[in-house]
């Protein structure tokens, strides 16, 4: 069973620091890692969908990496901004159809 | 414009009364599922469908119904709601049940159940 995890729960940084999410998961089967920011009450936002053919994908600030024989993912935010604040989910998708595992999230609070 | 669209967003009912959760994709997406989000445990998948007449189990299927008659809908049901359902709920959607298609959510339904 596809299990994911992300350290740290919680991240407090200044404003304008580049910083790193990491995501780790058990099954090396995965074949698709996505990014999501979640704001409070809100829903998921894709930011980065990294296929399987692929070990990375970038966006604006926003660079996520994935190495499949370590099992782990990380998504890199470059010069932090308070609008960045949010909980960055990743998943995991595995199986032979679509089964998405997600971690529990990191929590990123930008300071001015 | 592509979404994924639940409703109600926001849902406060009684123990044992059955309630419906709609969600409706606009892009013709084959796979559809329902996840909720806990925290401690974050989201979980309740049940998915890969196309229509289609549906099976996800982690966390205890208490839930779906149905999928129609390819744009994908309704949860809860014949009779507990209060350790109170959760939010996410309806998600996807070209394709298999590899290398992005997965599209809804905005979330907040159930509290008393």
């Amino acid at each position: 069973k596809q299990e994911v995890t992300q350290i740290p729960a919680a991240l407090s940084v200044p404003e304008g620091e580049n910083l790193v999410l990491n995501c780790s998961f058990t099954d090396s089967a995965i074949y698709n890692l996505q990014w999501f920011r979640q704001d409070p009450g809100k829903g998921l936002t894709s930011l980065l969908l990294i296929q399987s053919s692929q070990r990375e994908q970038t966006s604006g600030r926003l660079n996520a990496s994935l190495d499949k024989s370590s099992g782990r993912s990380t998504l890199y935010i470059a010069a932090s901004q308070p609008g960045d604040s949010a909980t960055y989910l990743c998943a995991g998708y595995s199986g032979g159809y679509q089964k998405v595992t997600f971690g529990i999230g990191t929590k990123l609070q930008v300071i001015p | 414009e592509a979404q994924v669209t639940q409703n109600p967003r926001y849902l406060i009912t009684v123990t044992g009364k059955k309630l419906t959760v709609t969600c409706s994709q606009n892009m013709n997406h084959e796979y559809m599922s329902w996840y909720r989000q806990d925290p401690g445990l974050g989201l979980r998948q309740i049940y998915y469908s890969m196309n229509v007449e289609v549906t099976d189990k996800g982690d966390v299927p205890e208490g839930y119904k779906v149905s999928r008659k129609e390819k744009r809908n994908f309704p949860l049901i809860l014949e009779s709601p507990s209060p350790n359902q109170t959760s939010l709920y996410f309806c998600a959607s996807s070209l394709y049940a298999t590899t290398n298609t992005e997965a599209f959510f809804g905005q979330g339904t907040r159930l509290t159940v008393v």
